[in-house]
């Protein structure tokens, strides 16, 4: 498998700033994703981080609140801009497709972020 | 209806007690199946993969996929404390939205009484 890091680890942010959040993986992988997971709740998908091109969105989130960049295969991040309270989450980077091994169709999470902004 | 429904619990089990966790799903497209154990503060951490339908076993977890029935199940043998998490099913094929990616249920929680 896949072993992923994430950093910063946790952070408590103040109202109208943003936290880039960083994703190295071990290995290379064609995937990458980041996904929000609020207190008590599973896991929404946020976007689809595409190496060097404009990420893909999902329903309900836009690229001036989450850009994301992916300049290679094994590092992205996600930036969370002119945050809010509602903001505060969960927010765990997630691979698939390692290029070595035979787990290419399995899809792997990192220890996440966890964001609190007052 | 949710593409993918799971009974949130809370699931309370004496150790060494068979634990049965399950998930229905309504898209007959879906192929690849798998259970997430997620700790108090952690990440997912994928236990079973399975493509398609059949049995797994790894140790004390065996992954069943029933296709017909569109319903899957994770069973865990001899539990132990250490298994109290909450476990989330997910499952992956061309989704009701025409896009490919994972489905997640809402996921069990899972109490394991010393």
């Amino acid at each position: 498998s896949a072993v992923i890091s994430q950093k910063p680890s946790r952070d408590i942010c103040q109202r109208g700033t943003s936290l880039t959040i960083q994703c190295q993986v071990d290995s290379q992988v064609t995937m990458m994703f980041w996904y929000r997971q609020q207190p008590g709740q599973s896991l929404t998908l946020i976007a689809t981080a595409n190496q060097g091109s404009e990420a893909t969105y999902e329903s309900g989130f836009v690229i001036d609140k989450f850009p994301i960049s992916r300049p290679n295969l094994t590092f992205s991040t996600l930036t969370v801009s002119n945050m809010s309270p509602e903001d505060s989450s969960i927010y765990l980077c997630s691979v698939e497709g390692l290029l070595t091994g035979d787990t290419y169709n399995e899809q792997f999470f990192g220890p996440g972020t966890r964001l609190t902004v007052l | 209806q949710k593409e993918v429904e799971q009974d949130p619990g809370p699931l309370s089990v004496p150790e060494g007690a068979i634990v049965s966790l399950n998930c229905t799903y309504s898209n007959s497209a879906f192929q690849y199946f798998m259970w997430y154990r997620q700790y108090s503060r952690k990440g997912p951490e994928l236990l079973m993969y399975t493509y398609s339908s059949g049995n797994k076993e790894d140790g004390r977890f065996t992954a069943q996929v029933d296709k017909s029935s569109k319903y899957i199940s994770l069973f865990i043998r001899d539990s132990q404390p250490s298994d109290s998490a909450t476990y989330l099913c997910a499952m992956k094929g061309k989704g009701m939205d025409s896009s490919y990616k994972l489905i997640f249920g809402s996921g069990t929680r899972l109490l394991v009484r010393p």
